[in-house]
């Protein structure tokens, strides 16, 4: 079945350098996605999503990147600190046929994301 | 303080006994849903409710039943039939919207079967 995946499921960065967190998705149907932050013992937090109809959509300190064409997502988080450390998550929802939403959001497996000062 | 709780935050079981999870929140959001997360893994749907008394199953249901009675709790019993129920579960709520569907966690239960 139609599936969100990670490339990579650790990443080590020292405090202060970019992070850059990848997301492969194979439905193509999916127009909306989320990225999480996940603390350990600690339920996700939103931190930005994107529609299908853009590709680049920038936070304070992140910027989430869609490529269509290859069907990849990322996350960029600029100047990454120790607070950054978690496990991150992308999620999918695809829109039903009326425009509004299943509900459904489809979760990659995870990049853990540990940041050394 | 607006937002989604979860109680108990640790729960243990021992085999055979049906267990429930409570879940509210007071965002008066429409939808309510329950994951599962297990150790290294991601998110999976157990069962969600787009309005009161009203839900359907998501991809992993099997030994678990919900109720929708009113809008702001969704508690998540974890019966006997679930052969594998430690995990992490975690709540969510949003109202879904023509094109923007974030959905708010809770800060999750951990269950343990003895």
């Amino acid at each position: 079945g139609e599936s969100v995946g990670l490339h990579l499921p650790t990443l080590s960065v020292q405090e202060g350098d970019n992070s850059i967190i990848n997301c492969a998705y194979s439905n193509s149907a999916s127009d909306y996605f989320i990225w999480y932050k996940q603390e350990s013992g600690k339920g996700p937090q939103f931190i930005i999503d994107i529609r299908s109809n853009m590709d680049k959509r920038q936070g304070q300190r992140v910027t989430v990147l869609l490529n269509k064409t290859v069907k990849h997502l990322s996350l960029q988080i600029a100047a990454t600190q120790p607070g950054d450390s978690a496990v991150y998550f992308c999620a999918e929802n695809t829109l039903n046929a009326g425009g509004t939403s299943y509900g459904k959001l489809t979760f990659g497996q995870g990049t853990i994301l540990t940041v050394h000062p | 303080d607006g937002g989604i709780t979860q109680s108990p935050k640790y729960l243990f079981r021992k085999e055979g006994q049906n267990v429930t999870l409570s879940c509210e929140q007071n965002l008066n959001h429409d939808a309510m849903y329950w994951y599962r997360q297990d150790p290294g893994q991601g998110l999976r749907l157990i069962y969600y409710s787009q309005i009161v008394n009203d839900f359907q199953k998501g991809d992993i249901a099997e030994g678990y039943s919900v109720s929708r009675e009113k809008k702001e709790s969704f508690p998540l019993t974890v019966t006997s039939a679930q052969k594998n129920p430690t995990a992490f579960y975690l709540c969510a709520s949003n109202t879904p919207r023509t094109s923007t569907d974030t959905q708010y966690f809770g800060p999750g239960t951990r269950l343990t079967v003895l």
